[in-house]
């Protein structure tokens, strides 16, 4: 696609329930990033897949959170029993290949709030 | 703990003159610096990245790099009201994972 595109664009959930936020990233870009922004504040690194690869999840706050590329393209990031500190912009964003070095290419983002 | 360290404002500038935004990180080991843009409700826009120490311009915009001091910057000249935004810095470390500063939200008085 033209660009990372992510779904749904808002999202309430009620306090406990699951959710799944999902990231269609540029065609070709094989570095996929997931961040959580909270308001105000810089985005926070959650995890790093390249191709279908899950590098790094060392920023996954708990094991509520869980992401996903099984092929490599589409990324899902879930989150059970959503707490009300799960409220914030869920941030995907792309990169191609040996293009990391010159920064990423950010989707519009998922406004979760949990009530 | 790596850190990167902005004025979060905001910082008023009126409209036609030069906005100076800045930002300082901790890791030495740091490859590349990133200036993101971000209106309010959206999501970050890349302006400019750079690399090497000195200049770079693009258009109105200038990042400059201190990597001695640690200190990486962006100007921009003759500020429009359309530059009111939030200004993000992000430090790339050497596991290419970036870093990012909380922002300084920037306001261009007409």
């Amino acid at each position: 696609g033209a660009g990372v595109s992510q779904s749904p664009r808002y999202k309430v959930a009620k306090r406990g329930q699951d959710v799944a936020l999902r990231c269609d990233p540029i065609s070709g870009h094989v570095s996929l990033f997931w961040y959580q922004q909270a308001l105000g504040q810089g985005p926070e690194f959650l995890t790093y897949f390249q191709n279908e690869a899950q590098l790094d999840k060392s920023g996954l706050p708990s094991d509520r959170f869980f992401a996903e590329r099984p092929e490599g393209s589409v990324s899902t990031l879930k989150i059970q029993r959503t707490q009300q500190e799960d409220s914030a912009v869920y941030l995907c964003a792309s990169s191609s290949p040996g293009g990391v070095v010159y920064g990423y290419t950010f989707g519009s983002g998922t406004r979760l709030t949990v009530v | 703990q790596k850190e990167v360290e902005q004025n979060s404002g905001p910082l008023s500038v009126p409209e036609g003159a030069i906005a100076s935004l800045n930002c300082t990180y901790s890791d030495r080991g740091s490859q590349s610096f990133f200036w993101y843009r971000q209106y309010s409700g959206k999501s970050p826009e890349l302006i400019m990245f750079i690399y090497s120490n000195g200049d770079k311009e693009d258009g109105r915009f200038t990042a400059q790099l201190n990597k001695a001091s640690q200190y990486v910057s962006l100007l921009i000249r003759d500020s429009q009201p359309s530059d009111s935004a939030t200004y993000l810095c992000a430090v790339m470390d050497s596991n290419y994972q970036l870093i990012w500063g909380a922002g300084t939200k920037l306001i261009i008085k007409p």
